[in-house]
């Protein structure tokens, strides 16, 4: 399966500022997933991000929020813009390709004060 | 709204015994099943995957689907206390292989020694 690292892995931030999140996969993919999991719930999808593509965002996500990049197979960023306490979530990576099962980053743990 | 529904638990077992968690979803065109499990603090690791009908075993973990009655579950024989995570059942969300997943809230496992 690939291998997938996300930085930063955790980071405290002010209100109001931006942080982007990078995940890094060690083999090309199609289709590379941004997830929430806010504390004490499951995730929840906020998009998925194609190569040479704009991503594709879930109901409640706007990419004015959430700005999503995916410059090639290997790579994608997220950013958490114009941050509020209720951002305060794990961001998680993870990756598909064809039938194969997803596997996740280890997130990014996000606390906003 | 595609959905999947897991009893949040806890559900308790002691050592030695066989955990058993269970999983419906409402989306019929739903092809790939997975469990994750969830050490508190951690990211997502997937331990099992099933696409077809029937029981498919892995070491000490059964998962069973039932695509008919729209339920998979999950076994756990021979628990031990390092079983004790939330356990999250994930559907792939539109049928089509890669694509993202839906989770449910996940079920809490306590094994007591």
């Amino acid at each position: 399966s690939a291998v997938i690292s996300q930085k930063p892995s955790r980071d405290i931030c002010q209100r109001g500022t931006s942080l982007t999140i990078q995940c890094q996969v060690d083999s090309q993919v199609t289709m590379m997933f941004w997830y929430r999991q806010q504390p004490g719930q499951s995730l929840t999808l906020i998009a998925t991000a194609n190569q040479g593509s704009e991503a594709t965002y879930e109901s409640g996500f706007v990419i004015d929020k959430f700005p999503i990049s995916r410059p090639n197979l290997t790579f994608s960023t997220l950013t958490v813009s114009n941050m509020s306490p209720e951002d305060s979530s794990i961001y998680l990576c993870s990756v598909g390709q064809g039938s194969q099962p997803q596997h996740f980053g280890d997130g990014t743990r996000l606390s906003i004060l | 709204q595609k959905e999947v529904e897991q009893n949040s638990g806890p559900l308790s077992v002691p050592e030695g015994a066989i955990a058993s968690l269970n999983c419906t979803y409402s989306d019929r065109v739903s092809q790939s099943f997975f469990w994750y499990r969830q050490y508190s603090g951690k990211s997502p690791e997937l331990i099992m995957s099933i696409y077809s009908n029937g029981d498919k075993e892995d070491g000490r973990f059964t998962a069973q689907l039932n695509k008919a009655s729209q339920y998979v579950s999950l076994l756990i024989r021979d628990s031990q206390p390092s079983d004790s995570a939330t356990y999250l059942c994930a559907v792939n969300g539109d049928g089509q292989a890669g694509t993202a997943l839906i989770f449910g809230k996940g079920t809490t496992l306590s094994v007591s020694s």
